[in-house]
């Protein structure tokens, strides 16, 4: 059984348009985490959320919002997509926020036209 | 705050040669530390992690790295390494509870 599960893996849309990407873990883990991942490779942390605190990366521009329905999942929502969200976007969850071991899905490759 | 320094962007070995990534951390706490491998297209993969206990610490694959707190060092280093090692490799550092710093990243090529 995969751990942590992303869908879609790939998405392609216009500008302007909005999307969401869905991740679900089944490890019992309390946080979860979104990361972008730029061309360079280059990792940087959006949100990290358990069932008492989200925490947000102040950089990251407020049409890309965090929605937990539930400890397994955590849905990321973009509004008004730019070329430069064009990216590939990561979840993770750990049992403790921040110590312990993250364990990653298999990304969403995010293309804006 | 911490942070995470990764020399060398990109490292080429030859394969059976001794694999030697850097990454360097800066820290006001003890921190964990970690490394992550990124295959092609794929998500990343815990190698190893460090959390105060031995100071040399063994992972999956052959990697292993030590902790060497007077350097603020945490490199990693297979003996001889295979072509199947061709990744991307990210340190990691988490000290304070609430968030983990990436570096950015050592791209590993293998030459036959």
């Amino acid at each position: 059984d995969t751990a942590v599960s992303q869908t879609p893996k790939y998405l392609v849309t216009q500008m302007g348009n909005d999307k969401s990407i869905k991740c679900e873990q089944n490890l019992g883990h309390d946080t979860m985490y979104w990361y972008k991942q730029d061309s360079k490779k280059f990792l940087k942390i959006m949100f990290s959320y358990n069932n008492k605190e989200l925490i947000i990366n102040e950089t990251v521009p407020n049409r890309f919002s965090p929605k937990s329905p539930d400890k397994a999942h955590l849905n990321l929502h973009i509004n008004s997509l730019e070329l430069g969200d064009s990216a590939v976007y990561f979840c993770a969850s750990s049992q403790v926020r921040g110590l312990e071991t993250q364990y990653f899905g298999p990304g969403t490759r995010l293309l804006v036209l | 705050a911490q942070s995470v320094t990764q020399l060398g962007s990109h490292v080429s070995v030859s394969e059976g040669a001794l694999v030697l990534l850097r990454c360097n951390y800066s820290s006001s706490v003890p921190p964990y530390l970690f490394w992550y491998v990124q295959y092609p297209n794929q998500g990343l993969q815990l190698l190893l992690k460090y959390t105060s206990a031995a100071t040399l610490v063994k992972g999956i694959n052959g990697f292993e790295a030590e902790f060497k707190k007077s350097e603020t060092s945490f490199h990693l280093t297979k003996p001889s390494a295979h072509m199947s090692d061709a990744a991307e490799y990210f340190c990691a550092v988490s000290a304070t509870g609430n968030q983990f710093y990436f570096g950015t990243g050592t791209s590993l090529t293998v030459i036959p």
